[in-house]
Formats: C-alpha cells, structure tokens, sequence
C-alpha cells in the first residue's frame, strides 16, 4: 500500500534561504492539500488542488509560498526567504473526489515535513 | 483560524477505561471527522461523519453528531496504551475543500 508520502521529512535551514518540499498523493486521488501544523495546534489548511488546478489559498498563505501540481500527480510547496515564524510542520493530504455533488471523502495526510528555520 | 474546539484539552484514563472527547463547532458543515496523531507520526484518519447523521460506529469508536448543537462527541471504549495520542475533529465545508481542525484533545493511557 503507498500513503501520501512527503519529503524530506526533516529540513533545517537559515533564515532567508528558499526550500521546496515534495508530496506524493494516493496515486488515484485527485486532490490534494497542503496544511501548516504548529506544536500543539491542530493542522491549518493552506491550499489545495483538484488535478492541476490550485483552486483554494487560505490568507496564511503569503506571497513567499508557492504550490504547484503541474501534471495532476505530485505537488511541491515552495517557501522563499524563511523566516523563523515558518517553523512547523507542512502536512500534506490527498482525497478521492467524491461521486455525487456535496458528497466528500476523508482526507489522508502523509507524515509531514518538519521545518526548522534558524 | 481553529474552528473546533476540543473538550477536554487533556485527559489522562487507566487502560480498559472508556474516553471521550468533545468538539464543537462554528459554522454549517459538510461532515466532520476525527483524526488521531501519536507523537513524531502523521495524522490518522479514524471516522467521518456526514452532515445528516448522528451516529457512526467503528471498532471501539463510536461517533456522534449534533447539528443543532453543532458538537461532536468522540467515544473509545475499552481503552488501550496503544491508544495514547492527540485526538482532533474537523470540520469539512460544503464545498469540500479544507478542513479545519480543532486544537486537538491529547489522551494518555496508562497501562
């Protein structure tokens, strides 16, 4: 069976360097979804995609970050000149559309990729 | 921003006892689902219950949802160490497209 799968799982950095992280979605879901996780919060959404299109951005989502999914499959999530108020993890999570209008399916989250900007 | 609310924030049970956890909610939802994150691991998803129901059972789980009352109740009977962990809810909108989580309840069980 292969999950949601993000990498890396860790990554430390210098404040303003850029990262890019890496999701791979259950290969016949056609959305995904990138959240922001701080110690002791529940998960924030930032984003999400239905095939290739970006079809949602939440206003935590500044203009330093940049998702893209460009063949519908993978994703990555681009954060450029980090700042130490980036530190979290970045979960990513992919669902099956559902059949019917209004009817929606659970969303699976891959691991996560710890951020550390210094 | 949270839209849920988990009651209570800690919980700590004997092995075998029941636990349960609480969330309410703000706006009109879609479905709600409970997750569950054990430390240094990703978020499990455990249930998902739609709008138009009120009870959902799975395993030791067993789900309830109050749309008036916009809350949910989380139940893990028999309760388990293995079961140690942060508990969340979420509320999906009715276009779909996010969740939004709780602040998360977090159980331990001690053996």
């Amino acid at each position: 069976d292969t999950g949601v799968s993000q990498d890396p799982r860790h990554k430390i950095t210098k404040r303003g360097q850029n990262v890019t992280f890496r999701c791979d979605p259950i290969s016949e879901h056609n959305r995904l979804y990138w959240y922001r996780q701080t110690l002791g919060q529940g998960p924030e959404f930032l984003t999400y995609f239905q095939n290739e299109a970006q079809l949602e951005k939440s206003r935590l989502l500044s203009d330093r970050f940049s998702a893209e999914r460009p063949k519908g499959s993978f994703s990555t999530l681009e954060i450029q000149r980090t700042e130490q108020g980036d530190s979290a993890m970045y979960l990513c999570a992919s669902s099956r559309a559902g059949l019917t209008e209004g009817f929606y399916n659970e969303q699976f989250f891959g691991p996560g990729t710890r951020l550390t900007v210094l | 921003s949270q839209q849920g609310e988990e009651d209570p924030q800690a919980l700590s049970i004997q092995e075998g006892e029941n636990a349960t956890m609480n969330c309410s909610y703000k706006t009109s939802i879609n479905n709600l689902q409970w997750y569950r994150q054990n430390s240094g691991r990703g978020l499990v998803h455990l249930i998902l219950i739609r709008s138009n129901e009120r009870e959902k059972h799975s395993g030791r789980l067993r789900v309830t949802l109050d749309t008036s009352k916009k809350s949910s109740s989380l139940l893990i009977t028999a309760s388990r160490a293995a079961d140690t962990a942060s508990y969340f809810c979420a509320t999906g909108d009715n276009a779909g497209n996010m969740l939004t989580f709780g602040g998360g309840t977090r159980l331990m069980v001690k053996p």
